[in-house]
């Protein structure tokens, strides 16, 4: 059984269009982010939800909303992209009280803006 | 802030080199330390992992030690294999940040028969 899933695995679109990721655990965790790695494969940490409460916001541009409709999913939805954006999106997951604060990782989407 | 900082790449290595990856950080409080590995096209895995000073992780014959005196947590494996040639990521994580986990900007390794 998958433990992190991610859909798309990949995205490829153009300029201006509005797209969503969908992140899905079946690990029973409380906690979920979005990371994002960019071509120089560095890892930002963007977003996180705790029991569906945003608790992170980095500095990401407001074009990216973030939405977790029950703990077990975070989407990610992004308005108007831009040749900037593409990047592969990873989510991960963590229980919260988890003393050496592992986080699970799903397989990425790689996300192409044209 | 916290912060990573790790050697940069790439490294490479003839098979059956012994490899170290450097890493030291800087945080507030007591992090806890890891180092993830992203094999070519696919995501990233827990390498190894240790949540206080002196604690050793260890997988696969990698090991790294986390040493609060230095606030280094260096990557080693005294023989590397081709099947190791992959990017490794040190990063930390702590309370103050929502465990958000905050990585080095990442190394190549590449392993050559």
């Amino acid at each position: 059984d998958t433990a992190v899933s991610q859909t798309p695995k990949y995205l490829v679109t153009q300029m201006g269009n509005d797209k969503s990721i969908k992140c899905e655990q079946n690990l029973g965790h409380d906690t979920m982010y979005w990371y994002k790695q960019d071509s120089k494969k560095f890892l930002k940490i963007m977003f996180s939800y705790n029991n569906k409460e945003l608790i992170i916001n980095e500095t990401v541009p407001n074009r990216f909303s973030p939405k977790s409709p029950d703990k077990a999913h975070l989407n990610l939805h992004i308005n108007s992209l831009e040749l900037g954006d593409s990047a592969v999106y990873f989510c991960a997951s963590r229980l919260s009280g988890d003393r050496v604060n592992e986080q699970y990782f799903g397989p990425g989407t790689r996300l192409t803006v044209t | 802030g916290d912060s990573v900082t790790q050697m940069e790449g790439p490294v490479t290595l003839s098979e059956e080199a012994f490899l170290t990856i450097n890493c030291t950080y800087t945080a507030t409080g007591y992090p806890s330390l890891f180092w993830y590995v992203q094999y070519p096209g696919e995501g990233l895995q827990l390498l190894l992992k240790a949540t206080k000073a002196d604690d050793k992780g260890s997988n696969k014959g990698f090991e790294a030690t986390y040493r609060k005196e230095t606030t280094s947590f260096h990557l080693e494996k005294g023989s590397v294999q081709v099947s190791d040639s992959a990017v490794y990521f040190c990063a930390l994580s702590a309370q103050g940040s929502g465990y958000a986990l905050n990585f080095g900007k990442g190394t190549s390794l590449l392993v050559t028969p």
